[in-house]
């Protein structure tokens, strides 16, 4: 079974340019989360989903970073325009969202770096 | 959200069992505890999760005491390939307000 699938793996941009980050959760999957890392700490949860829904979006930086889950499968996450403290690993994580069955599992990530 | 504590980091030596223990002393009722793992360059994986007492499989076991403030992993007989960080985590399953927060983890590293 294929796991979480994330793309790009790296990316590197310039201050105020945009970027796209995106995700394939597992198959049946109905819960995806966006989460951010920064060197040498935990995952911080931005966003996330129940299907097409954003159930969870308090630590969303609304101003210039955006999301969505279209058909409740892949998901986008973008920041527009950059700055300097987003480099940072972007992860996708999912999860089946039923009681019990809530394990997360998480993609490689997306390494940003904004110059 | 249950706020946890867990050392920044600690040696074993291959072979060795390792406990790592974690403070989390506002858990609430509702709240489970989980233990993920994560190598450099990968995302989190799940290692466990309990409630109350023992709850043990394949890959590592977790103890929480009665009072449930605190939680030790076990890995029994490590080796070089255990090296990752670990992160305890405290909350609720889905269909609640409260998520799952990870802290900064312990980075646990195997010597030969």
């Amino acid at each position: 079974e294929a796991g979480v699938v994330q793309s790009p793996r790296y990316k590197i941009i310039e201050k105020k340019q945009p970027v796209a980050f995106w995700c394939n959760p597992i198959s049946g999957h109905n819960t995806l989360y966006w989460y951010l890392q920064n060197l040498g700490q935990g995952p911080e949860l931005l966003i996330r989903y129940e299907n097409e829904e954003a159930v969870d979006d308090s630590q969303l930086p609304k101003d210039r970073f955006s999301a969505e889950r279209l058909k409740g499968v892949d998901s986008t996450l973008k920041i527009q325009p950059a700055e300097l403290g987003d480099s940072a690993v972007y992860l996708c994580a999912s999860s089946l969202g039923r009681v019990g069955q809530e394990t997360q599992y998480f993609g490689p990530g997306t390494r940003l770096l904004v110059l | 959200l249950a706020k946890t504590t867990q050392p920044i980091s600690m040696d074993s030596y291959e072979g060795q069992e390792v406990n790592i223990t974690c403070s989390h002393n506002n858990i609430a009722t509702n709240d489970y505890i989980t233990w993920y793992q994560q190598f450099p360059s990968q995302g989190p994986r799940f290692i466990i999760q309990g409630y109350k007492t023992k709850v043990t499989n394949e890959v590592a076991s977790l103890f929480i005491p009665a009072d449930r403030k605190s939680s030790t992993l076990s890995l029994p007989r490590v080796s070089l390939s255990d090296t990752a960080v670990y992160y305890c985590l405290v909350g609720e399953l889905p269909g609640s307000a409260r998520q799952l927060t990870f802290g900064s983890g312990t980075q646990l590293t195997v010597l030969p």
